[in-house]
């Protein structure tokens, strides 16, 4: 079974730039989730999606950060302008979200370095 | 909403003894309760999760226990092995159907050879 994909795997902007991260989901998960993986600390939920909607985006810096899902399968995470605090491990990951399978699978993640 | 807190932050064992980390909750309806590893550079890796209708769960070297009502849950690996080092999360699950995980800050396990 292909896991969660996500590109790129790394990179380096300057402050005040845009970057973008991708994400696929494992296929027929419907729900998929966007943390924020700070050096030393657990993973911060930023966004989550059912299908191509969003179910919880309170965590999610709006003045800087947006995500889409569209078609319900993909997603995108951007940043606009990008700070230095926002260096960190992105994780993507995905669920089938039902009482028999709760369980959510992680991406490789995007280490983003903001300079 | 729910916040949870993870003990100890560091955690160094000799090989073959037994380690123990700990979670506590807030959120006393919160009902699933998931443990992931995370080897240095990797994707956090689901190792054993527990739901709140189950006091304990096994799975051979691995081991979770809950305690609803102190809201409580432990992460118990016996006969540790120098592959076990890595960092360890809990997490727990709001009963809002969403599943969406609340991590504590980790666990870094050193096993020495």
């Amino acid at each position: 079974e292909a896991g969660v994909a996500q590109s790129p795997r790394y990179k380096i902007i300057e402050k005040r730039q845009s970057v973008a991260f991708w994400c696929n989901p494992i296929s027929g998960h419907a729900t998929l989730y966007w943390y924020q993986q700070i050096l030393g600390q657990g993973p911060k939920l930023l966004i989550q999606f059912q299908n191509n909607g969003v179910v919880d985006d309170s965590q999610l810096p709006k003045d800087r950060f947006s995500a889409e899902r569209l078609k319900g399968v993909d997603s995108t995470l951007k940043i606009q302008p990008a700070k230095l605090e926002d260096s960190a491990v992105y994780l993507c990951a995905s669920s089938l979200r039902h009482e028999e399978a709760p369980e959510a699978f992680f991406g490789q993640g995007t280490r983003l370095t903001v300079v | 909403g729910e916040n949870v807190e993870q003990h100890p932050s560091t955690l160094s064992v000799q090989e073959g003894d037994s380690a123990v980390i700990k979670c506590t909750y807030s959120d006393s309806a919160s009902n699933y309760f998931p443990w992931y590893k995370q080897e240095l550079g990797k994707r956090p890796q689901l190792i054993i999760d527990i739901r709140s209708n189950v006091g304990e769960k096994k799975d051979q070297r691995i081991a979770v226990t809950l305690n609803k009502t102190a809201k409580h849950f432990s992460l118990h690996i016996t006969e540790t092995q120098p592959e076990d080092s890595a960092v360890y999360f809990c997490a727990a699950s709001p009963t809002d159907s969403s599943y969406k995980l609340i991590f504590g800050s980790g666990t870094r396990l050193l096993v020495r050879p």
